[in-house]
C-alpha cells in the first residue's frame, strides 16, 4: 500500500513555542491530506482538510490561526501548532488520498502520527 | 448523540474464541463504512470495508444494516495478535473520503 510519513514522531516543547509537523506521501501524489487529533481514550477527530495549492478547510471548533496548515506540494503538508499550550498535547495524525483517473481513491493512508507534549 | 458509537470494551477473550463488535451511526445518509485497527500509540490501519451484502476476509466478517444504521465485525478463532482497538469508521458526507471515527472497541486476546 501507499506510504505516508510524518516527522517528527515525537516532540516535547515548552508552552508558548510553535511546533511544525510534516506529512509526506512517499510514493504517490496526494491531492488531499487530512489532519486528525486523538486524545487518550478518544476517537480520531478531524481537524482540517488540506488541498494542494488552496487554503485548508477547518472543522468547526478548530482555530485556523492556531493550527496553520500549508499544502505547498503534492507530496507535503505541514501543520504548525502556534503558541502551543499543555492542552494541545495530543497525538496528531495525517492521512492522504490520491487521485486516480476515475476520481479520488477510496482509502486513506495514515501517517504514523506525531506525539506532541507541551510542558 | 455521537455520530458513530461503539462499546469501548475492553473485550477480554481467550485464544480461539469468536468475538463480535457492534457500531451504530447517526447519519442515515452515510455513504461508506469501514473497520480500522489501531494498535497502542500507532496509526489506524484499514482492516476492511463494509458492504450491505456483507463481506468476509479470512477470519473477519463485516456486516452492514442500513435500515438499523448498524455495523458489525465478527472475528473467528481469535489470535493473540488480534489484540488491538477496532475503530468503526463512517464516511458521512459522500465527499472524498471525509471520515468520522468511533472511539473504538478494545480487544485483548489472552492465552
Amino acid at each position: 500500500g501507499a506510504v505516508v510519513s510524518q516527522h517528527p514522531s515525537r516532540v516535547i516543547c515548552k508552552s508558548g513555542t510553535s511546533v511544525k509537523i510534516e506529512c509526506r506521501s512517499l510514493d504517490f501524489q496526494a491531492t488531499t491530506m487530512f489532519w486528525y487529533r486523538q486524545f487518550p481514550k478518544q476517537s480520531l477527530m478531524l481537524m482540517a482538510t488540506s488541498n494542494e495549492g488552496s487554503k485548508a478547510t477547518y472543522e468547526q471548533g478548530v482555530e485556523k490561526d492556531k493550527f496553520l496548515i500549508n499544502h505547498a506540494s503534492l507530496t507535503l503538508s505541514t501543520l504548525t501548532v502556534t503558541s502551543a499550550h499543555p492542552e494541545d498535547s495530543s497525538f496528531y495524525i495525517c492521512s492522504a488520498i490520491f487521485r486516480t483517473s476515475g476520481g479520488l481513491a477510496n482509502e486513506q493512508f495514515f501517517g504514523p502520527g506525531t506525539r506532541l507534549t507541551v510542558l | 448523540r455521537k455520530e458513530v458509537e461503539q462499546d469501548p470494551g475492553p473485550f477480554n477473550v481467550p485464544e480461539g474464541a469468536t468475538v463480535a463488535f457492534n457500531c451504530t451511526y447517526s447519519n442515515s445518509a452515510s455513504q461508506s463504512f469501514f473497520w480500522y485497527r489501531q494498535d497502542c500509540r500507532k496509526e489506524p490501519k484499514l482492516l476492511m470495508s463494509v458492504y450491505s451484502s456483507g463481506n468476509e476476509d479470512g477470519r473477519f466478517t463485516a456486516q452492514l444494516n442500513r435500515a438499523s444504521q448498524y455495523i458489525s465485525l465478527l472475528i473467528r478463532d481469535s489470535k493473540l495478535s488480534d489484540s488491538a482497538t477496532y475503530l468503526c469508521v463512517v464516511n458521512p458526507t459522500g465527499t472524498a473520503s471525509k471520515l468520522t471515527f468511533g472511539t473504538g472497541t478494545r480487544l485483548q486476546v489472552t492465552l
